[in-house]
């Protein structure tokens, strides 16, 4: 483990459905991110939060919409979502927005939309 | 603004054989540079950074990376390669800006 866990591992979902992904750490970091990872892509930096506000916004569709109630704590909304979304969804935390100590990663959710 | 480049997709070497992933930079003022390196169906993890002093960074795992200002490069390096070593390895900068990504494969 590495301090950043992220729930569900894998998840399958039609495209009328309504789900959530979560992301929780106690590292004591400020900033957490949620990243899109597609096979043979670069990974997508989605949303950026610091101290619980948003702080970036990577022109996501709106079928995706985040949550951040708590600095422990970050969600990802899924509606509507187009088989295109299926992908790696990895969640991410550092000590703040400077990067200066790198990044702790979870393992991630594996999206199947159908 | 500021970015990396992995200009291979992939890699293969031989077991025991040196490895070198590489990397290229564009990044203004005093860069901090990072390799992750993610194992199949698992998030990233962190192998090493550069911020400053010495170029050449070593870190998880037996890998080392040299910082080369002249040639705006920070390839990844091992002096002997494992099978385990096969994995999916990112260069990253301090912002979060990624690169594709390299495919590395060693082969028994």
């Amino acid at each position: 483990e590495t301090g950043v866990t992220q729930t569900p591992r894998h998840l399958v979902m039609g495209m009328t459905n309504k789900k959530s992904l979560k992301c929780e750490q106690h590292l004591g970091h400020n900033a957490m991110y949620w990243y899109k990872q597609s096979a043979k892509k670069p990974l997508e930096l989605m949303f950026v939060y610091s101290l619980e506000e948003r702080v970036e916004n990577n022109s996501v569709p709106s079928r995706f919409s985040p949550e951040c109630p708590n600095s422990s704590h970050l969600f990802l909304h899924l509606h509507t979502l187009q088989p295109e979304d299926s992908a790696l969804y990895l969640c991410a935390s550092s000590q703040d927005l400077s990067g200066g100590y790198g990044y702790t990663f979870g393992s991630g959710t594996r999206l199947t939309v159908v | 603004a500021q970015s990396v480049a992995q200009p291979e997709d992939q890699v293969n070497v031989a077991e025991g054989n040196p490895l070198t992933v590489k990397c290229t930079y564009s990044v203004s003022g005093n860069p901090y540079l990072f390799w992750y390196v993610q194992y199949p169906n698992r998030g990233l993890q962190f192998l090493l950074k550069y911020i400053t002093g010495d170029n050449l960074v070593k870190g998880s795992y037996g890998f080392e990376a040299e910082f080369n200002k002249s040639q705006t490069s920070f390839h990844l390096k091992k002096p002997s390669a494992l099978v385990s070593d096969s994995a999916l390895y990112f260069c990253a900068t301090e912002d979060m800006r990624f690169g594709a990504g390299t495919r590395l494969t060693v082969k028994p």
